[in-house]
């Protein structure tokens, strides 16, 4: 079956590191997506990582991948309350055409 | 336009009335996508088009939903009969081609909110 699943909030200080976890149920996924949506907005693609990767480092956003356990998680360094939004890990199923999206975490950064 | 166009942006309707809401993908995008965002539910993927044909309806709740795309452009979500269970925001997506990594990445409008009373 089709199941991304992310916990849905985390709370952090300005400055922290935050960290989102998500599990995915799709051993075949080829990519697979963090999304950011700001209040009002729809979603913005943040990172994605391809699935023969452990890691991948942009900016100040680190993904990490575990296909074993199918666990991905996005890694905010020097967090700012700009980068308070929720995030939701996605990925492709069944090899293409459907992105199949977690809940998403509600991220609140307090100064 | 320079993204994904979607009207209206607030849709309040009275239980029973049908709504059709409106997706302008961005030109030249040949993949289109429909989602539904419930609160603490997440998106729920309703249907994708290539070109004008749904290869994946699959996620149509029910057969008071339908949708279609005409002229490899416009799209249209259509509710019959609308139920309280129908509120949620309506996402639409494009993308250069069936979405399958980051050289064609989905790209959002920024969705209808529907409220059924």
């Amino acid at each position: 079956g089709e199941d991304v699943e992310q916990s849905l909030f985390l709370s952090v200080r300005e400055g922290d590191s935050s960290v989102i976890n998500c599990t995915y149920t799709d051993s075949s996924s080829t990519y697979l997506y963090w999304y950011k949506q700001e209040p009002g907005a729809g979603l913005q693609l943040l990172t994605y990582i391809f699935s023969n990767m452990d890691m991948k480092q942009d900016q100040r956003l680190t993904v990490l991948l575990n296909k074993k356990d199918k666990h991905l998680s996005l890694r905010i360094a020097d967090t700012q309350t700009g980068d308070s939004a929720i995030y939701f890990c996605a990925e492709i199923y069944n090899q293409g055409g459907k992105l199949i999206f977690g809940q998403g975490t509600e991220l609140s950064v307090k100064p | 336009g320079a993204g994904v166009s979607q009207s209206p942006s607030n849709k309040v309707t009275e239980k029973g009335k049908d709504v059709e809401l409106r997706c302008d993908p961005i030109s030249g995008h040949t993949a289109l996508y429909w989602y539904r965002q419930s609160l603490g539910q997440g998106l729920e993927f309703l249907i994708y088009f290539q070109g004008n044909s749904a290869p994946d309806k699959s996620g149509l709740p029910s057969d008071r939903f339908s949708a279609e795309r005409t002229g490899g452009s416009v799209s249209t979500l259509t509710i019959q009969r609308t139920q309280q269970e129908d509120s949620a925001v309506y996402l639409c997506a494009s993308s250069l081609a069936i979405f399958q990594g980051s050289n064609s990445p989905l790209h959002f409008g920024n969705g209808t909110r529907l409220t059924v009373t």
